[in-house]
């Protein structure tokens, strides 16, 4: 069985600032990670994903995640937030033999101006 | 490439009513995969098919079932809806060669409403 936790449902952040969104997996088998975004009334848009290739992965937006296998956390980080990155942020956890996106609660990030 | 398409956007069923959803993914795609989002257990694997066969199906009642056909647009149907049925249903289509690691593209969702 695989899970992702998500570390607070809500994040508020000033514009300008650092951007952290945690999240921890559980997988019984090596996982495979990924964030997604999703604006009001809209799908879900892919930022970045870990595919074993580098524990370090940048991804679209200026967002990046750093695979931490001791840790069994995949943070999503920005150095600098703008007001457009307000948004509900998803990590998910996928493993071998299986496309299906087991996904966290999700987190409400607001960027104060 | 035009992206994946959900229809219909909105919509609006009673209870015991019966509703099929459509997607149609990237053009090339192979495999499409849906998602259940509610605010109460967020987002749910519903199930994925890949050229015209269900490969993996998640835990919901038998009430809920697709299809796929040889274009690789898909179809989804409820029946004898119930009220928490209400949701967001996402569609994503993904290109098929590497399974796990594979990029799902999602759609802009279907909302049902059951009343």
């Amino acid at each position: 069985a695989q899970s992702v936790t998500q570390l607070g449902s809500h994040v508020s952040v000033s514009e300008g600032a650092l951007v952290l969104l945690r999240c921890n997996y559980s997988s019984s088998v090596p996982p495979y990670l990924f964030w997604y975004v999703q604006y009001p009334n809209q799908g879900l848009q892919l930022l970045l994903k870990y595919t074993s290739a580098a524990t370090l992965v940048k991804g679209i937006n200026g967002f990046e995640a750093e695979f931490k296998k001791s840790e069994t956390s995949f943070h999503l980080t920005k150095p600098s937030a703008h007001m457009s990155d307000a948004a509900e942020y998803f990590c998910a956890v996928s493993s071998t033999g299986r496309r299906a996106l087991t996904f966290g609660s999700g987190t409400r990030l607001q960027v104060q101006p | 490439k035009a992206g994946v398409t959900q229809t219909p956007r909105y919509l609006i069923k009673t209870r015991g009513q019966q509703v099929t959803l459509s997607c149609s993914p990237i053009s090339g795609h192979r495999s499409v995969s849906w998602y259940q989002q509610t605010p109460g257990q967020g987002l749910q694997f519903l199930f994925e098919y890949f050229s015209e066969t269900q490969r993996n199906k998640g835990n919901f009642p038998g009430r809920f079932s697709g299809r796929q056909f040889s274009n690789s647009r898909s179809e989804m149907n409820v029946s004898t809806l119930e009220l928490g049925d209400s949701a967001l249903y996402l569609c994503a289509s993904s290109s098929g060669t590497r399974e796990a690691t594979d990029t799902q593209y999602f759609g802009p969702g279907t909302r049902l409403t059951v009343l």
